[in-house]
């Protein structure tokens, strides 16, 4: 069963806003949701992280609802340079425990001129 | 945030032999892990190596295949066996720290 599900591309254009969201449905209390970055030929990149509500930070912000069962990355005014792919990811990632980063098959972004 | 030094950043090889990928992170890191990635593909999951002890496998992978050490908390290798052309891919080691996974730059093997 996949612990998350996203779109499998999306296209934007530069100086727009690009929201992705993720569905979670099976999330646990204890998980916390994690956004990586992939560029070609490099390994992925943190993004952001959160709870619940908002996060923001000098990247993106991470908006997530009460229910916790999905979560929409912003990333304002994207370039060129924000084609990636984006990966959604959910765990118990503090206190130390057993969480091990889990991919599915993410969301590639393609900002175009 | 950690920097995990991954080398050889690419190689190519003859089937039937062997490569070993090095992994050392700049700072200690609770868990290791060590990942494949097809062109085009998601990340998945080799095994996470222990510190000290046989790394645990997950389902399609073998440790005679994929043998890991983890001599110490900031160092892995991963070696791939007996090489023939499907393991040509992308092999990432990544740590994770309390909050967070970082990731190394990966090694792109050929194999041929």
């Amino acid at each position: 069963l996949a612990k998350t599900t996203q779109p499998i591309s999306m296209d934007s254009y530069e100086g727009q806003e690009v929201n992705i969201t993720c569905s979670h449905n099976n999330i646990a209390t204890n998980d916390y949701i994690t956004w990586y970055q992939q560029f070609p030929s490099q390994g992925p990149r943190f993004i952001i992280q959160g709870y619940k509500t908002k996060v923001t930070n000098e990247v993106a912000s991470l908006f997530i609802p009460a229910d916790r069962k999905s979560s929409t990355l912003s990333l304002p005014r994207v370039s060129l340079s924000d084609t990636a792919v984006y990966y959604c990811l959910v765990g118990d990632t503090l206190g130390g425990g057993s969480y091990i980063p889990t991919f599915g098959r993410g969301t590639s972004l393609i900002v175009h001129p | 945030s950690a920097v995990i030094s991954q080398k050889p950043s690419r190689d190519i090889c003859q089937r039937g032999t062997s490569l070993t990928i090095q992994c050392q992170v700049d700072s200690q890191v609770t868990m290791m892990f060590w990942y494949r990635q097809q062109p085009g593909q998601s990340l998945t999951l080799i095994a996470t190596a222990n510190q000290g002890s046989e790394a645990t496998y997950e389902s399609g992978f073998v440790i005679d295949k994929f043998p890991i050490s983890r001599p110490n908390l900031t160092f892995s290798t991963l070696t791939v066996s007996n090489m023939s052309p499907e393991d040509s891919s992308i092999y990432l080691c990544s740590g994770r720290s309390e909050t967070e996974a970082f990731f190394g730059q990966g090694t792109r093997l050929t194999v041929v």
